[in-house]
């Protein structure tokens, strides 16, 4: 049990259409991060924030977005749905010193289908 | 850029046997190393790191030593058992950058574990 929490952990979502996922991060972590996972692969670093604000981001185009709130719970927004998108949507959070040694907890995702 | 390469799997193995799983990396600054194993139906989870050269990292019979002249980080147990079936993923940090929360990970290697 990590203490990260996301929503929903299923949905499905047609091309072109646009997603919210959601991630309520382990209490007294002020980093959250967002993977993208394919099918068999290993998550891709989609971005970071660190006390609200975007610090670092992966090579995603910028039809992904973000928002951390002050209560260090974050949203994952993507615009303009493709294919591709299908993917396990994972949230990662971390303290100060542990975000910053790789030390992340993980919550169990979001599986996203578009069609 | 950084990049993390696994041993292709998936494993398979009979209970009590040696398990080793390769890991070699690629990274422009002095990253720190982890191992985290992904249970059925679970989130990633931390297995073990090691931030510095010659470091070994340990946890549940697991153990790995980050070698800086060979650029790997590979993964030992000397007797799995069967609930140690899992996908295991390799992954860094660079600590040199900002991006506390940025893992770059490795394709994943699936483990299965045979009475």
């Amino acid at each position: 049990e990590t203490g990260v929490t996301q929503s929903p952990t299923h949905l499905i979502k047609t091309r072109g259409q646009q997603v919210t996922l959601r991630c309520s991060s382990q209490s007294g972590h002020n980093t959250v991060s967002w993977y993208q996972q394919a099918l068999g692969q290993g998550p891709q670093f989609i971005f970071q924030y660190y006390r609200e604000e975007e610090n670092g981001r992966g090579n995603f185009p910028p039809r992904f977005s973000g928002l951390q709130f002050p209560n260090y719970s974050s949203e994952l927004n993507v615009n303009a749905l493709e294919l591709d998108d299908s993917a396990l949507y994972l949230c990662a959070s971390g303290g100060d010193r542990r975000a910053n040694t790789g030390e992340l907890f993980f919550g169990e995702g979001s599986r996203l289908t578009v069609l | 850029g950084d990049s993390v390469t696994q041993m292709e799997g998936p494993v398979t193995l009979s209970e009590e046997a040696f398990l080793t799983i390769n890991c070699t990396y690629t990274a422009t600054g002095y990253p720190s190393l982890f191992w985290y194993v992904q249970y059925p139906g679970e989130g990633l989870q931390l297995l073990l790191k090691a931030t510095k050269a010659d470091d070994k990292g340990s946890n549940k019979g697991f153990e790995a030593t980050y070698r800086k002249e060979t650029t790997s980080f590979h993964l030992e147990k000397g007797s799995v058992q069967v609930s140690d079936s899992a996908v295991y993923f390799c992954a860094l940090n660079d600590a040199g950058g900002t991006s506390y929360g940025k893992l770059t990970f490795g394709q994943g290697t699936i483990l299965t574990v045979h009475p």
